[in-house]
């Protein structure tokens, strides 16, 4: 299997809801990734776990909540967004890097969940 | 801090013809570089990587190249296809970090 699947597809929410974006991997990969990616922009990147744990936190407002229930799933809880949150969110999955060496480890990323905040 | 550039906001060719994107980085000395392809609204997918010590690095209709001296690498799509139309994007990584250039949107036209 060599899918990262992301639910949901789509996700309309106000600014004071709560909700949830989730993924999963069953490639082994010990690494996870959250991206957020606006129109015509290269992905950027948000979270970082590495064997469960969060490992890189690129300076993300707390209102973006990154968890790790286990190897196989992310989890990213949404709570009092902005419209300008509203993006594409992508998750992927690698090898993790040894520490003081560049990856070589490709990326699988998801389809994405798009995400509007109104 | 970090930079990548990648050539032009668009690139349009004829289809049969090479299309050729460019990568360009500073403040960086990765050991690998990357190629992803993305389609709308999709994620990106892995095509190819390329190591420092290695000057070219082919698949199928891909070519990528690297040089660590300009701190450059190009990708060739040989014998275009209109579907090769995506946006086309390099990445540097270092430990868990990725980071991409801004990204090439092809048009291979018919």
């Amino acid at each position: 299997d060599t899918e990262v699947t992301q639910t949901p597809k789509h996700l309309v929410m106000g600014m004071t809801n709560k909700k949830s974006l989730k993924c999963e991997q069953h490639m082994g990969h010990r690494a996870m990734y959250w991206y957020k990616q606006k129109a015509k922009k290269p992905p950027e990147l948000m979270f970082v776990y590495s064997y469960e744990k969060l490992s890189i936190n690129e300076s993300v407002p707390s209102r973006f909540s990154p968890e790790c229930p286990n190897s196989s799933l992310l989890n990213l809880h949404l709570h009092a967004l902005q419209p300008e949150d509203s993006a594409l969110y992508l998750c992927a999955s690698s090898f993790p890097t040894p520490r003081g060496r560049s990856s070589y480890n490709e990326q699988f990323f998801g389809p994405g969940t798009r995400l509007t905040v109104l | 801090s970090q930079k990548i550039e990648q050539n032009s906001e668009a690139l349009n060719i004829q289809e049969g013809k090479t299309a050729t994107l460019t990568c360009n980085y500073t403040n960086y000395s990765p050991a690998y570089l990357q190629w992803y392809r993305q389609d709308p609204g999709r994620g990106p997918v892995f095509l190819l990587l390329i190591r420092e010590n290695e000057k070219e690095k082919r698949k199928e209709r891909l070519k990528v190249t690297f040089d660590t001296t300009l701190k450059q690498s190009l990708f060739h799509i040989t014998a275009s296809q209109p579907a090769d139309s995506a946006t086309y994007l390099c990445a540097l990584n270092n430990f868990n970090k990725f980071y991409f250039g801004s990204g090439t949107k092809l048009n291979v036209k018919p």
